[in-house]
């Protein structure tokens, strides 16, 4: 079942601007992911960030983390043209085991659009 | 890094007639691979969870004798689409996670267009 909430579903900036994104997720996880998605290709993985950790940093991305609220967000900074794609957040959830180990639940998406 | 391919990257086919679909981690061995179905402008939806050598765990509300799992190998699981009608028409994605399993991360395929006439 798809737990995740995010929004915007679209977001249209103009290059150059910080793009902030958000997920909402509804069970106990172990940990954060977020994926990246262009039209009609696979996921690339962007940044994990686990159940303990509040902020994570990778190049241009920054991932927060509150699990009071069961919220995440993902800000791009300073965005380009190519940064134009889906965003996806995937929780894997807390003490899952047996069959339900490392299953990924993905997020609605957020499509994001980086006008040049 | 960690590759998966998939093939076919697109297949169409006729109502009535099977279709499997290869996912194949080149570079790591796969004890785990997923099975995702993905509809237009929608998110992923896990179909099965597939296991070297057992058999495939299938998500509430999929039809297992419709996708057919099979993970022979720690480098190859394939999912054939029995019967296929036009409803099954998707993008189907696969992702498999390193057998080491010290890290969650699991690598995507980069997806199987199927159209069904």
């Amino acid at each position: 079942s798809q737990q995740g909430e995010e929004d915007p579903q679209a977001l249209s900036i103009q290059e150059g601007e910080n793009a902030t994104m958000n997920c909402s997720y509804k069970t106990s996880i172990n940990n954060l992911q977020w994926y990246r998605q262009n039209s009609g290709r696979g996921l690339v993985h962007l940044i994990l960030i686990r159940s303990n950790e509040r902020e994570k940093h990778s190049g241009r991305l920054r991932v927060t983390l509150d699990t009071s609220k069961k919220s995440s967000s993902l800000l791009i900074t300073a965005s380009r043209a190519a940064d134009t794609a889906s965003y996806f957040c995937a929780t894997i959830e807390a003490n899952a085991g047996g069959t339900s180990y490392g299953k990924l639940t993905f997020g609605q998406g957020t499509i994001l659009t980086v006008h040049p | 890094g960690a590759v998966v391919s998939q093939h076919p990257s697109r297949v169409i086919c006729k109502s009535g007639t099977s279709v499997k679909i290869e996912c194949r981690s080149l570079d790591f061995q796969a004890t785990t691979m997923f099975w995702y179905r993905q509809f237009p402008k929608q998110s992923l939806m896990l179909m099965a969870t597939s296991n070297e050598g057992s058999k495939a765990t299938y998500e509430q509300g999929v039809e297992k004798d419709k996708f057919l799992i099979n993970h022979a190998s720690l480098t190859l699981s394939t999912l054939t689409v029995t019967s296929a009608h036009p409803e099954d028409s998707s993008f189907y994605i696969c992702s498999a996670r390193d057998h080491r399993g010290f890290t969650y991360e699991q690598y995507f395929g980069p997806g199987t267009r199927l159209t069904v006439t």
